[in-house]
């Protein structure tokens, strides 16, 4: 497709699982974000990822959190053991490059529930 | 540490009214870039401008322009003669450019613009 693709679309699951969201950015990008938008917390970068390398993972919140990106293309976000306050859009974002003039073009997002 | 403030957090105007979103930003870094993204009810983000540090000339794009003060740090979005289409939530964001920023995004916490017939 033309765009970032992120999937599901929504996910419900309930506390203590584990959930993977996946992110396809566009094709030929090298560099890949995560965010997360939240009624409490807004929009918060996550990790950000220049080929298959996450030179920045500052964001994560705890180490229930990882990620990783395959073949400079596909990113998959794990969350551990979920908890309430993990509940949360979380976007994925790609751009040409890592450098910061480039445009970020957003996916639709991921809505996670954690009941 | 760098920061996003939009003070408006909700915004309600009738078609046809003009509109500004309020930014001000906060950063130590003297080489930075700014952005607005709307966000319309779909909820995927769609970048509208980007605007570096040293340049300080307003932008206008059809209904929409820019006014950007390094002097008072602020990065103010215009909307002229508003449309029932412009309702949204629009963020303003900022990346600085130097050492190994990577583009990584601080936004502010949005405004959410309504725009009633």
């Amino acid at each position: 497709g033309a765009g970032v693709s992120q999937s599901p679309s929504n996910k419900v699951t309930e506390k203590g699982k584990d959930v993977e969201l996946r992110c396809d950015p566009i094709s030929g990008h090298t560099a890949l974000y995560w965010y997360r938008q939240s009624l409490g917390q807004g929009l918060e970068f996550l990790i950000y990822f220049q080929g298959n390398s996450a030179p920045d993972k500052s964001g994560l919140p705890s180490d229930r959190f990882s990620a990783e990106r395959t073949g400079g293309s596909v990113s998959t976000l794990t969350i551990q053991r979920t908890q309430q306050e993990d509940s949360a859009v979380y976007l994925c974002a790609s751009s040409l490059t890592g450098q910061t003039y480039n445009e970020q073009f957003f996916g639709p997002g991921t809505r996670l529930t954690v009941l | 540490a760098q920061k996003v403030t939009q003070a408006q957090t909700e915004i309600s105007v009738v078609e046809k009214e003009d509109v500004t979103l309020d930014c001000v930003y906060e950063t130590r870094d003297t080489t930075y870039y700014l952005f607005w993204y709307k966000q319309p009810p779909s909820g995927e983000l769609v970048f509208l401008i980007r605007r570096n540090s040293f340049d300080e000339q307003n932008e206008i794009s059809g209904r929409y322009s820019w006014n950007f003060q390094k002097s008072t740090s602020s990065f103010n979005f215009t909307i002229t003669a508003s449309q029932v289409v412009d309702s949204a939530v629009y963020f303003c964001a900022l990346s600085n450019a130097g050492g190994t920023s990577y583009g990584k995004l601080t936004f502010g916490q949005g405004t959410i613009l309504t725009v009633h017939p």
